[in-house]
């Protein structure tokens, strides 16, 4: 079964430092990739970092990061130095193939962040 | 940059009304997603498509149903609203299979009440 887990409903964390959001998912394909959203109070989905399951690097885009352990099957995201703004749910994602030419998504229940100041 | 684009960002409709949820992408993508978001049960997927005139039930279908015609455009159809489908309706679109990181982008979303 497909499955992503997100155990943490809400965080905190002081402005300035760094967060890490914790994020396991459970698949027995072998390729599938594992994304990081954004959804401010406005309620749109921001796409923030993407991670291939052959990357063997973990990717990075400016302050957010994703901590991959594969053989633990856990796609953390960082988030460093902390802003107001980064207040906001994230959901952690896994993208795996569906049948015929298609991929399906499966979504965490999110984390709410809360940035104080 | 990717636009996905819904129609409505508030709806409010009488329970029994046929709904139409639109959503447009301008950026060629193959497949195509309704999703419905609640409060702690996160996204939770109706429909998709991988090409015109295909669809594929998600995991809640029951009450709904979809349309593409042409690939850009993918509605979403509530054929007799009921209070149980107060919501927040998400559509999103992704390039398709062959694509590297094949990524999800998101519209900004309905807000639907059914009085």
């Amino acid at each position: 079964a497909q499955k992503i887990t997100q155990t943490q409903p809400g965080m905190f964390v002081q402005e300035k430092e760094a967060v890490t959001l914790d994020c396991t998912y459970d698949t027995s394909d072998q390729s599938y990739g594992l994304f990081w959203y954004k959804q401010p109070s406005s309620g749109e989905m921001i796409f923030l970092i993407y991670q291939g399951s052959y990357d063997e690097q973990n990717a990075t885009e400016g302050r957010y990061s994703l901590n991959f352990q594969k053989a633990r099957k856990s796609a953390n995201l960082v988030i460093s130095a902390s802003q107001l703004g980064d207040s906001a749910m994230y959901f952690c994602a896994m993208r795996v193939r569906a049948g015929g030419t298609g991929n399906q998504f499966y979504f965490g229940t999110g984390t709410s962040l809360t940035v104080i100041p | 940059d990717v636009k996905v684009t819904q129609s409505s960002r508030y709806l409010v409709k009488r329970t029994g009304e046929k709904v139409f949820l639109e959503c447009v992408q301008d950026m060629d993508h193959e497949n195509m997603f309704w999703y419905r978001q609640d409060p702690g049960l996160g996204l939770r997927l109706i429909y998709f498509s991988y090409d015109v005139k295909m669809k594929e039930k998600g995991d809640i279908p029951e009450g709904y149903s979809v349309s593409r015609e042409k690939k850009e455009r993918f509605s979403l159809i509530l054929e007799s609203a009921s209070t149980n489908q107060t919501s927040m309706y998400l559509c999103a679109s992704s390039p398709g299979t062959g694509v590297a990181k094949n990524i999800q982008y998101f519209g900004a979303g309905t807000r639907l009440s059914v009085l």
